[in-house]
């Protein structure tokens, strides 16, 4: 099975910071990558898709990065809607998810 | 717009069995893939697998092989996840998202969540 692991698990960040996020393939996945946003009792928002493609409706501060093992995750100016969970899933094969990054106020 | 309801909480026992809904609109259903998503309480994400409302093409996970059937009802356009010998750890919120073709596993749209607690 492909595992993957993302850092920080948590993230500490102000109003308008960059914030950069890591997530990690135990092998290579290419570009089979996806990014989501999930806030306390909702399901999980698609932000990011095939490693760097932006989903519908989501605003162009997000932005995603990487190829192979190693990925990012880019917001450009933190907005108070961002203070959530962040989670990688790589769908190469079959599918896993990353254990999650809680971006939270400083 | 495209829309996921699923069916409500379900209290069930270990051992037992749970069957979970998942009702599409505002698509094309049989165009699309569903995966089947769940989260333990205070937990990360875990793929339980994904279906083609095409064909009913399926893929499982290992450790849920044996254990897990998704099907689908295009003339209803909704998917269901079937969930066989519970036990405590299957205790978590289950969601249903749209995906793609076989291969592209990723969720673009979800729906509300349906509770499943495990509990004698």
């Amino acid at each position: 099975d492909i595992q993957m692991t993302q850092s920080p698990s948590t993230l500490s960040a102000s109003v308008g910071d960059r914030v950069t996020l890591t997530c990690r393939a135990s092998e290579s996945i290419n570009t089979w990558l996806a990014w989501y946003q999930q806030k306390p009792g909702k399901a999980p928002k698609l932000l990011i898709y095939t490693a760097s493609n932006l989903e519908s409706g989501v605003p162009s501060r997000f932005s995603g990065s990487g190829s192979g093992t190693e990925f990012t995750l880019t917001i450009s100016s933190l907005q108070p809607d961002d203070f959530a969970t962040y989670y990688c899933q790589q769908y190469s094969t079959y599918a896993t998810f990353g254990p999650g990054t809680k971006v939270d106020i400083k | 717009q495209v829309q996921l309801v699923q069916s409500g909480p379900e209290l069930k026992k270990p051992g037992a069995s749970v069957k979970v809904s998942c009702k599409a609109s505002g698509y094309t259903f049989s165009n699309y893939g569903i995966s089947w998503v769940r989260q333990a309480p205070g937990q990360g994400l875990e793929w339980m697998g994904w279906i083609s409302a095409k064909n009913g093409n399926t893929k499982y996970p290992q450790r849920l092989q044996g254990r897990v059937t998704m099907t689908t009802d295009t003339s209803t356009s909704t998917a269901y996840m079937e969930l066989r010998s519970l036990r405590s750890d299957d205790t978590a919120v289950y969601y249903c998202a749209r995906s793609g073709g076989l291969g592209t596993y990723w969720g673009d749209s979800w729906g509300q969540g349906t509770l499943v607690t495990v509990s004698s």
